[in-house]
């Protein structure tokens, strides 16, 4: 149980073009999802979180403007690479919570974004 | 100082071996712990949560030592198949922070 279903798992695209990255939880309710970006060889770096009903908080250093992110109901969660540019290509994941309590928290499976 | 921070490796260990993962946290207000594994290009995936106890699952055993504000992984008889990035998840108050991961490679 507890499955997040991201989408897609891999996009390429000219620098300019924007580019939305789907999570849906399929048996649960996701109040919460967390977004994460991860550079080759570097650790998860937490972007934004979002909350069902209400704007999102984003990290120090993370614009706004340019990652736009979606929380529209309690499955789904989406960010939006808006005007990709080279330096945006990089590994977004997804993640929620499992459930209350110390379960941990289950990922998507990931969206590998190139831009070229 | 970062809000975790744990040893990259790379580990290279031959099968059958015992290896341990440490990881540090800074903050003492933290309060839920988690070894995750990713594989390369992969989504982490959940290896087990980390209680105050200690807790084992099979080949695993985790750590917590709340005192030096640390967190440990112990993989005994190790498997071709464990070779992976471990990382370490801390959680305090409403964020997540993750280690580097520490890279495993189990040698034949």
């Amino acid at each position: 149980g507890a499955v997040v279903s991201q989408h897609p798992s891999w996009v390429i695209c000219k620098s300019g073009t924007s580019v939305k990255i789907e999570c849906r939880s399929l048996d649960f309710q996701a109040t919460t999802m967390f977004w994460y970006r991860q550079f080759p060889k570097q650790s998860l770096m937490l972007m934004a979180t979002s909350n069902e009903g209400s704007k999102a908080t984003y990290e120090q250093g993370v614009e706004k403007d340019k990652f736009l992110i979606n929380h529209a109901s309690l499955t789904l969660s989406t960010l939006t690479v808006t005007s990709a540019h080279p330096e945006d290509s990089s590994f977004y994941i997804c993640s929620a919570p499992k459930g209350a309590g110390n379960y941990g928290y289950t990922f998507g499976s990931g969206t590998r974004l190139t831009v070229v | 100082r970062k809000e975790v921070e744990q040893d990259p490796g790379p580990f290279n260990v031959p099968e059958g071996a015992t290896v341990a993962f440490n990881c540090t946290y800074s903050n003492s207000a933290s309060q839920s712990f988690f070894w995750y594994r990713q594989d390369c290009r992969k989504e982490p995936k959940l290896l087990m949560s980390v209680y105050s106890s200690g807790n084992e699952d099979g080949r695993f055993t985790a750590q917590l030592n709340r005192a030096s504000q640390y967190i440990s992984l112990l993989i005994r008889d190790s498997k071709l198949s464990d070779s992976a990035t471990y990382l370490c998840v801390v959680n305090t108050g409403n964020q997540f922070y993750f280690g580097t991961g520490t890279s495993l490679t189990v040698i034949p």
